[in-house]
């Protein structure tokens, strides 16, 4: 089927480590995007990609960084500068990037805590 | 900042009856989207209207729009136990040369059996 899938769902961070988490999609889509989630919150946009070999920074990007070496994986490092980490991840794709109305595709997200 | 603004946070209805939530926004859109996400989950595509729309419906959905109050309505006739998830707006307009979505804070509607 496809979709996107997020990998690992729960993860554990100890201070000062750098984690990964992982999103490959199967949808041919060639805009993908990384958002966080806080509780109780909306999602802001930390990281977003129009294409293989290029990215650019969202609205939160600091203490995050991400690569698109292939068209359908799109991972997302949470180094050890993100003070605040502890949030659920979701990772999302689109057709193209500059076409409004696009609709976005979203994983089933990961959680990552700070322990 | 965000853009959508949902209201209520938060909605609890019985099974049978119908459930609104509105969105707010501030600035010129393309189109708005609602979204659901149940607990824990991904968020899900329900359905878009654009600018130049003022009603849309899809199944028990109808999703209204006023831009010229900068707000949109989504309806769920008839709820289910099933309906219980977080519902968000997020709309969309060129800025620093890409389409943007903003996605709201949502509201957290439990329809009760």
């Amino acid at each position: 089927d496809g979709g996107i899938t997020q990998s690992p769902k729960y993860l554990f961070r100890k201070e000062g480590q750098n984690v990964t988490l992982s999103c490959e999609q199967n949808l041919n889509h060639d805009a993908m995007y990384w958002y966080r989630q806080d509780p109780g919150q909306g999602l802001r946009l930390i990281y977003y990609s129009q294409i293989v070999n290029d990215f650019q920074k969202g609205d939160i990007a600091e203490g995050y960084s991400v690569s698109r070496e292939k068209k359908e994986s799109f991972p997302l490092t949470v180094t050890s500068a993100q003070k605040n980490p502890t949030a659920f991840y979701l990772c999302a794709s689109s057709i193209e990037f500059r076409v409004p109305g696009n609709t976005i595709y979203f994983g089933e997200g990961s959680w990552l805590t700070v322990v | 900042s965000q853009q959508g603004e949902e209201d209520p946070q938060a909605l609890s209805i019985q099974e049978g009856e119908n459930a609104t939530m509105n969105c707010s926004y501030k600035t010129s859109i393309n189109n708005l989207q609602w979204y659901r996400q149940n607990s824990g989950r991904g968020l899900v595509h329900l359905i878009l209207i654009r600018s130049n729309e003022r009603e849309k419906h899809s199944g028990r959905l109808r999703v209204t729009l006023d831009t010229s109050k900068k707000s949109s309505s989504l309806l769920i006739t008839a709820s289910r136990a099933a309906d219980t998830a977080s519902y968000f707006c997020a709309t969309d307009g060129f800025s620093g040369g890409y389409n943007k979505l903003i996605f709201g804070a949502g509201t957290r509607l439990a329809v009760h059996p």
